[in-house]
């Protein structure tokens, strides 16, 4: 069974204060691995796909990384505006084709 | 204008009445889902299709169904309402390709749906 981890599931920040969200997964041939972001009340909000271990993309303060085992979503000089729940999704292979496995999530607050 | 729309936004009904959720796109995509998202359970896939003649139940279909009206339009349906179908209703689409990495699912604003 597919299994997706995110930790921690609460991070305070100050601004400026950078950080890393992780998310272990578990699946049996990975097809890709999806970051969102999701406001209180919103639908999740497409941000990353990593594809294979020791991929890497960048979007303004967000980089995701991943490994054949995690990934890491670090914030850097995180803004009060960064403030949401960070999901952590994975597409797999056999029964699981075509479908995500989602992650609890970690809802990140960034203080002023 | 949103790639994909959910109607309505927020409703609020009793037990055991039926409920029709409605989800449209712009995208072209083929492929089209339905989720529920419970605080502390995160995101339950309900139904998905991967085009219209596909529809497949997901991990929590028990008092749900579908219809694909079409390649942009996805409705789930509650039969019968109870409370604990108190959640939050997203609807998503993605454009598969086998050769190109191109899953990405893109997710509607959501539906609050409460019974009562």
């Amino acid at each position: 069974e597919d299994q997706v981890t995110q930790s921690p599931e609460a991070l305070r920040l100050q601004e400026g204060e950078s950080s890393s969200l992780n998310c272990s997964y578990t699946v049996s041939g990975l097809r890709g691995l999806f970051w969102y972001r999701q406001d209180p009340g919103k639908g999740p909000e497409f941000l990353f796909t990593l594809y294979s271990a020791g991929e890497e993309k960048e979007k303004e303060r967000l980089k995701a990384t991943l490994t054949k085992k995690e990934s890491f979503l670090h914030i850097t000089a995180p803004k009060p505006e960064d403030s949401a729940t960070y999901l952590c999704a994975v597409n797999a292979g056999g029964t699981s084709y075509g479908k995500l496995t989602f992650g609890q999530g970690t809802i990140l607050t960034v203080h002023p | 204008d949103a790639d994909v729309t959910q109607t309505p936004r927020n409703r609020i009904t009793k037990t055991g009445k039926r409920i029709m959720l409605e989800c449209s796109q712009t995208k072209g995509h083929d492929r089209m889902y339905w989720y529920r998202q419970d605080p502390g359970l995160g995101l339950r896939l309900i139904y998905y299709s991967f085009d219209v003649k596909d529809i497949n139940k997901g991990e929590i279909s028990d008092g749900y169904s579908v219809s694909r009206q079409a390649q942009a339009k996805f409705s789930l349906s509650l039969e019968s309402a109870i409370p604990n179908q108190t959640a939050l209703y997203f609807c998503a689409t993605s454009d598969w390709d086998d050769l190109t990495p191109r899953d990405t699912q893109y997710f509607g604003p959501g539906t609050r749906l409460t019974v009562l």
